[in-house]
C-alpha cells in the first residue's frame, strides 16, 4: 500500500530535550516536505527537499532541521524544542518532474506537544 | 482568563443540499491548484485540482471554479452527505523552479447535518 509514515503520532516533551520525528515513504517520490498545522492558520510550510541531499527552508523553519540522507525519508529535528513548538506535524511527499500533478501525500500526522 | 484564538470559516449545510467553498488565493502568478480534505484525525487528502489554463473541472460530485480575474476558487459540492463532513484546504502552486511549491489557504470547516 502506498502511504507516508510518521513516528510516533504523539509525544509529549520537555522544553531543550531533543526530539526527532521520522517520515517514510514507499512512492519513490522525489519531493519530500513537513508542514505544522496549527488551530486557524492552516499549513504552514517547515521545510522541503526536492531530492537526495537537497533541502530548503520553508515560510517556518526556525527552530527546526532537517536532512535527506535517502530518497525515502525525511526526518525532522527539534534540537531544543520549545513551548511554541507545540503542534500538529505533517509530513508529504509526490513525485517531481514529468506528469507530475503536483498532488501531495500526507502522513497521519505527528501531535508533538512540548512542556 | 478566556484565550482567544483563531477560528476556521465554517459553512453548515443540510445533508443532500449543494455546498460551496470559497478560497482566495494570493499570487496571480500561481498556475496551479489543488483542493483538499482533511477528516479529524488524519492528513489531508487530495479532492482535485485544476490548472490555470481552465476556469472549471468536475470530478465526482465536485467542481471546482476557478477566476483569475479576482484571484478566486470554490469547490462544489453536490448532494452533500455526512462523510464530508470535512476542513477543506485550497493550496496554490509556484513554480520557480520548475517543481511545483504548495502554499496553503486557512481552510474551511464543513458541518453536514444529517
Amino acid at each position: 500500500e502506498a502511504q507516508v509514515t510518521q513516528n510516533p503520532r504523539y509525544l509529549i516533551t520537555v522544553t531543550g530535550k531533543k526530539l526527532t520525528v521520522t517520515c517514510s515513504q514507499n512512492m519513490n517520490h522525489e519531493y519530500m516536505s513537513w508542514y505544522r498545522q496549527d488551530p486557524g492558520l492552516g499549513l504552514r510550510q517547515i521545510y522541503y527537499s526536492m531530492n537526495v541531499e537537497v533541502t530548503d527552508k520553508g515560510d517556518v523553519p526556525e527552530g527546526y532541521k532537517v536532512s535527506r540522507k535517502e530518497k525515502r525519508n525525511f526526518p525532522l529535528i527539534l534540537e531544543s524544542p520549545s513551548p511554541n513548538q507545540t503542534s500538529l506535524y505533517f509530513c508529504a511527499s509526490r513525485r517531481s518532474g514529468g506528469a507530475n500533478t503536483g498532488e501531495l501525500f500526507f502522513g497521519e500526522g505527528s501531535r508533538l506537544t512540548v512542556l | 482568563g478566556e484565550s482567544v484564538g483563531l477560528h476556521l470559516p465554517t459553512l453548515s449545510v443540510q445533508e443532500g443540499d449543494n455546498s460551496i467553498i470559497n478560497c482566495a488565493y494570493s499570487n496571480s502568478a500561481s498556475d496551479y491548484f489543488i483542493w483538499y480534505k482533511q477528516e479529524s484525525g488524519k492528513g489531508p487528502q487530495f479532492i482535485i485540482d485544476i490548472r490555470s489554463n481552465m476556469d472549471k473541472r468536475q470530478g465526482q460530485r465536485v467542481t471546482v471554479l476557478l477566476n483569475k480575474t479576482v484571484k478566486h476558487l470554490s469547490l462544489q459540492i453536490a448532494a452533500t452527505q455526512p462523510g464530508d463532513s470535512a476542513v477543506y484546504f485550497c493550496a496554490e502552486n509556484l513554480r520557480p523552479g520548475g517543481s511545483y511549491i504548495p502554499t496553503f489557504g486557512r481552510g474551511t470547516s464543513l458541518i453536514v447535518h444529517p
